[in-house]
């Protein structure tokens, strides 16, 4: 079985500090782990996939993620927020590949303050 | 290239009636599947076709959702009679067959959001 947490519904950063989001897997076979984003009236988005290759993942607008076996974690990071950041980031997992079936976290609001 | 486009974007119906959403995959992507968000709720698995078969239907709630893909193009996904709890955000997404050695990824529609009133 498969799941996922997203410790904190709501974040709220300044522009320009460290964006952290946390996201910690439950996984029975080896996971492929994703982010996704969505903005204000818009579909989901990838933002960056982790799947068995390098353990710490870049992906698109600055964004990066790193699997952590030991801690079963995949928290995503950003140096700086600004304010286009401003969106819901879910968390998720699959099974043998990343065109299966995807668990997802109960996402996370993330507000950019001035 | 189009992405993945869902039909109607928005639509408010009274709980006891029917609805039926539509979602158009990315030409050539044989897996289909359909995700629901229930308000403030993670998003969950419905289900997911490879061409015109359900491959697995394991997230489906209960019979009053009905799910088709006909001829492996556009999905159709009805409820009757929709009940309040039922509304939600329904996304579609769509992905190739993986060929050897390849890896790929699931193309999300924008959803359409059910309010049953």
């Amino acid at each position: 079985a498969q799941s996922v947490t997203q410790l904190g519904s709501h974040v709220s950063v300044s522009e320009g500090a460290l964006v952290l989001l946390r996201c910690n897997y439950s996984s029975s076979v080896p996971p492929y782990l994703f982010w996704y984003v969505q903005y204000p009236n818009q579909g989901l988005q990838l933002l960056l996939k982790y799947t068995s290759a390098a353990t710490l993942v870049k992906g698109i607008n600055g964004f990066e993620a790193e699997f952590k076996k030991s801690e079963t974690s995949f928290h995503l990071t950003k140096p700086s927020a600004h304010m286009s950041d401003a969106a819901e980031y879910f968390c998720a997992v699959s099974g043998y590949s990343s065109a299966s079936k995807i668990i997802f976290g109960s996402g996370t609001r993330l507000s950019i303050r001035p | 290239e189009a992405g993945v486009t869902q039909f109607p974007s928005h639509s408010v119906i009274e709980k006891g009636q029917t609805v039926t959403l539509r979602c158009d995959p990315i030409s050539g992507h044989d897996n289909l599947y359909w995700y629901r968000r229930v308000m403030g709720k993670e998003i969950k698995f419905l289900l997911h076709f490879v061409k015109e078969s359900k491959q697995d239907e394991s997230g489906m709630p209960n019979n009053r959702f009905l799910a088709e893909r006909t001829g492996g193009t556009y999905s159709t996904l009805k409820v009757q009679p929709a009940e309040l709890e039922d509304s939600g955000v329904y996304f579609c997404a769509s992905s190739p067959n993986l060929k050897q050695g390849e890896d790929t990824e699931a193309f999300f529609g924008q959803g359409t959001r059910l309010t049953v009133v």
